[in-house]
């Protein structure tokens, strides 16, 4: 089975650094992505890893460990147009390579 | 510019009524897929198909049809078999081959289904 965890919801300060964390048990791994959600709109795309260590990318950051299971998305010097949702996505590696996906974490940002 | 358009965006329907969800592609991608969100759960998989002519169900497949005809287009219908339709569809789209391709979703707007 797919299980993929995620904070439910995060508040964080204009300007401040928030990290935002995805454990993942998947019958097979062929890579993470992080998308971007904001209410009512599409998912758009923001990185993806499929080996450990860290993918860096402006503003935003993804890590991650396989052996531990363990994604973290990095977002710094937040803007409040960073208030959305975060999904973290595992692709499985059998069958048709499917994305799976977290239920989300919706990030606030504050002034 | 490519991209991926879903329509309508809002659409009502009564109890007892089939709807079909329209998405079209200009990507050139080979595969797309159609994934349902509900508040608090994340996106679940209806339906996808890998190639024209060829479909697979996802984990909900249920009271839902697809077909793909054309690689451009990947339509859904809602029937009335669906208990619990009212909900955000969402089609999506991925380049299945390629130098460097990390093989990401591409997605439409979205569609919002209300049944009255």
């Amino acid at each position: 089975g797919q299980n993929i965890d995620q904070p439910t919801e995060m508040t964080a300060t204009e300007g401040a650094i928030v990290q935002i964390n995805c454990t993942y048990q998947t019958s097979g791994f062929n890579g993470l992505f992080w998308y971007q959600q904001h209410a009512g709109e599409a998912p758009t795309f923001l990185s993806y890893n499929v080996l450990d260590g860290l993918e860096e990318k402006g503003r935003f950051s993804s890590f991650l460990s396989r052996s531990k299971g363990y994604s973290y998305l990095l977002l710094k010097e937040l803007q409040m147009k960073d208030s959305a949702s975060y999904l973290c996505a595992v692709r499985g590696s059998t069958g048709a390579n499917n994305l799976f996906f977290g239920t989300g974490t919706r990030l606030t940002v504050i002034p | 510019d490519g991209g991926i358009t879903q329509s309508p965006k809002y659409l009502f329907r009564k109890e007892g009524q089939n709807v079909t969800l329209s998405c079209e592609q200009n990507l050139n991608h080979d595969a797309m897929y159609w994934y349902r969100q509900d508040p608090g759960q994340g996106l679940r998989l209806i339906y996808y198909s890998q190639i024209v002519n060829d479909f697979q169900k996802g984990d909900i497949a249920e009271g839902y049809s697809v077909s793909r005809e054309k690689k451009e287009s990947f339509p859904l219908t809602v029937t009335s078999a669906q208990k619990n339709p009212t909900a955000f569809y969402l089609c999506a789209s991925r380049r299945t081959s390629g130098r460097g391709n990390t093989g990401e979703l591409f997605f439409g707007e979205g569609s919002r289904l209300t049944v009255l």
